[in-house]
């Protein structure tokens, strides 16, 4: 049963145009949302977060984007580059009851912007 | 500053076999995070180490999996009778304290990972 879901598992956009990556989640016990890039052959590396108490969260040229009521977050990316595709994790934080905030992935969604 | 190291990159293991796979936090941070993640699947969490303690160990699926961080510093994932369905890469991040993930201190930092193939 997966509890944080990006449905679509590849996006292509045009550069200087906005990418929009969606991601739902099933447990309302997460409280932070995140979301990783990953290259190849490299680890996740973090990008952006928000707290289950906002609506918003901007940092530069990456905003998220936070709907509780509907379960949805999303992540916007405006303009677009190339050094931008990559695939795209979406991940939620809940605390484990075990001193641990883990975190749990979404199968992620491959951007490739078009030069 | 260095990042989160893991070795050895790549691995490869007869079904049946025994491996370890190493991690190298940032220097300094406390807490230690192992995932696995599978073909076309996001990482999974595994295991959580806050110190030398696994504090959390929820996510290992069965007893053939296990790992130590004696000195709380690098830890080892270590695999009895390594399975086909171990194939996987095994990735390891660390942060500064336990992680909710909205701070510069929380956030999870991820190593490369190892690619584990049993064949």
């Amino acid at each position: 049963d997966q509890q944080v879901k990006q449905n679509s598992p590849s996006l292509s956009v045009q550069e200087g145009r906005i990418s929009i990556l969606n991601c739902d989640y099933t447990n309302s016990m997460f409280d932070y949302f995140l979301w990783y890039k990953k290259y190849p052959a490299e680890g996740p590396t973090f990008l952006i977060s928000i707290s289950s108490i906002k609506d918003k969260n901007e940092d530069g040229r990456f905003t998220v984007f936070l709907n509780k009521s509907a379960k949805h977050l999303s992540l916007h990316i405006v303009p677009s580059q190339p050094g931008d595709s990559a695939v795209y994790f979406c991940a939620a934080s809940a605390y484990s009851g075990a001193g641990s905030y883990q975190l749990t992935f979404g199968k992620g969604t491959k951007l490739s912007v078009i030069p | 500053g260095a990042g989160v190291s893991q070795t050895p990159s790549n691995k490869v293991t007869e079904k049946g076999k025994y491996v370890e796979l190493r991690c190298d936090p940032i220097s300094g941070h406390t807490a230690l995070y192992w995932y696995r993640q599978s073909l076309g699947q996001g990482p999974e969490f595994l295991i959580y180490f806050q110190g030398t303690g696994a504090a959390d160990d929820s996510g290992l699926p069965n007893d053939r999996f296990f790992a130590v961080r004696p000195e709380g510093s690098v830890s080892t994932l270590k695999i009895q009778r390594t399975e086909r369905g171990d194939s996987a890469v095994y990735l390891c991040a660390s942060s500064l304290r336990p992680s909710m993930g909205g701070s510069s201190t929380d956030t999870q930092y991820f190593g490369p990972g190892t690619r584990l193939t049993v064949l």
